[in-house]
């Protein structure tokens, strides 16, 4: 069984720009959760895509934005870098089960960093 | 809206010996999940122990326990015979029960330094 995984592990970006990271689900798991962590903070939810649509969504703004594939894989794209942006994000997948309870497994983080 | 509070940004415990990290929350809701979770340097977040607010029984996995005290809405975690690869950050985190989302509203985080 493959877990999660995200590309880039690290990556430097200036102001202005626009990034694109990616996150491979769990075999099986068909819900991908991104959350973007501080340095020093506990991470903080962006949003939720199940079965491609987006399913639930935190407090960032409309440049965060992201995409759920048919092979349940995820981006998550941000427009419009800031340097508040730099931080870890988190990728988290999961089955979905109405009225159950689904186990969120992460993923090790994409690092970014805007100068 | 549903916080939870950590307020304690470092801990220290001796190898062998027990540490509670402490994790207090507000909801409205009667029905939720509370959950540990533990982010080692390689920062890959590892789910520790999971409690669901209508058990009355304490959740408990090898050396980990925890105290859960709905009234008080309080939830801390006990480490048994700490060990070097338990040093890592810990998350208190917590879920809404209905609903489709699975949106985990996170802690502060404590930094957990275990001494040989």
């Amino acid at each position: 069984e493959t877990g999660v995984t995200q590309s880039p592990t690290h990556l430097i970006k200036t102001r202005g720009q626009q990034v694109t990271l990616r996150c491979s689900s769990q075999s099986g798991h068909n819900t991908v959760s991104w959350y973007q962590q501080a340095l020093g903070q506990g991470p903080q939810f962006i949003f939720q895509y199940y079965r491609e649509e987006e399913n639930g969504r935190g407090n960032f703004p409309p440049r965060f934005s992201g995409l759920q594939f048919p092979n349940y894989s995820s981006e998550l794209n941000v427009n419009a870098l800031e340097l508040d942006d730099s931080a870890l994000y988190l990728c988290a997948s999961s089955g979905h089960r109405a009225s159950s309870y689904n186990e969120q497994f992460f993923g090790p983080g994409t690092r970014l960093t805007v100068l | 809206a549903q916080t939870v509070t950590q307020s304690q940004p470092e801990m220290s415990v001796q190898e062998a010996e027990t540490v509670t990290l402490s994790c207090t929350y507000d909801t409205s809701e009667s029905d939720y999940y509370l959950f540990w979770y533990k982010q080692p340097p390689s920062r890959q977040m590892i789910l520790v122990i999971r409690q669901e607010a209508y058990k009355q029984q304490n959740a408990t996995e090898n050396r980990f326990s925890v105290n859960f005290q709905k009234a008080a809405k309080s939830f801390s975690l006990k480490i048994s015979d700490s060990q070097l690869g338990d040093a890592a950050m810990y998350f208190c985190a917590y879920r809404r029960a209905s609903g489709n989302t699975g949106k985990l509203i996170f802690g502060q985080g404590t930094t957990l330094q275990v001494k040989p």
